[in-house]
């Protein structure tokens, strides 16, 4: 079946520093929709951003993504990273074989510290 | 205001118990989703339905029922509560347009404890 990798737990950061989450993904069907999900202490787990279109850069709230069906990768990065930006991660992979089903990663924790 | 509103938001059960889950969605979507949060495990798949009168297994449903009498509402039952299914679970709905383009939304969860 398909699965979603993430292989930090934890991605500990100084304030301004970069940002790169890596999410590696499987799956046998060429449709792959990445996503990533943030999920802030006391909320939602909510989109961030998402992408289907391969070699294209997609951008959401100074996040960015790129697919990458070559090497089969989505990683999140961020020029420089924000106190706020601490949460956790999620990535997750749908296809046209799940009909909406999202698999998700086991997600990455990122602490921002000044 | 769209929303995604789960019921309870604590619950602490004793073994062997039956707990009840609830959902509600005012989003019209048709797929709604019930998913547990563990450290390690991420979010996990337990039961999803394509609307009312459906449900289907997700990747974990063992030890776990779900009904879907409405559109908007979508239950997780837990007939006989272990302390293994202690966790944080999360109800989601989505409407997958375009193929796989499907934006799940959360519920804020519900912190179960089976004591």
């Amino acid at each position: 079946g398909d699965s979603v990798t993430q292989k930090e737990g934890l991605v500990t950061l100084t304030e301004g520093l970069p940002v790169m989450l890596n999410c590696t993904y499987q799956t046998i069907y060429s449709n792959a929709f990445l996503f990533w999900y943030v999920h802030y202490l006391n909320e939602s787990p909510r989109l961030l951003l998402k992408s289907s279109t391969d070699n294209k850069r997609t951008e959401h709230q100074g996040f960015h993504a790129t697919l990458h069906k070559s090497s089969s990768s989505f990683h999140l990065q961020k020029s420089s990273a924000q106190l706020s930006d601490s949460a956790l991660y999620y990535c997750a992979l749908s296809t046209g074989a799940n009909t909406g089903k999202l698999t998700f990663g086991h997600g990455t924790i990122l602490r921002v510290h000044p | 205001e769209a929303a995604v509103t789960q019921s309870p938001r604590n619950k602490v059960a004793v073994t062997g118990g039956k707990v009840t889950l609830s959902c509600n969605q005012t989003n019209n979507h048709n797929n709604m989703y019930w998913y547990r949060q563990d450290t390690g495990h991420g979010l996990r798949l337990i039961h999803y339905s394509y609307g009312a009168g459906s449900t289907e297994k997700g990747d974990i449903p063992d030890g776990y029922k779900a009904s879907r009498p409405s559109q908007e509402n979508f239950s997780l039952i837990l007939e006989l509560a272990t302390p293994s299914q202690t966790s944080v679970y999360f109800c989601a709905s989505g409407d997958p347009t375009g193929g796989s383009q499907n934006t799940l939304y959360f519920g804020a969860g519900t912190r179960l404890s089976v004591l």
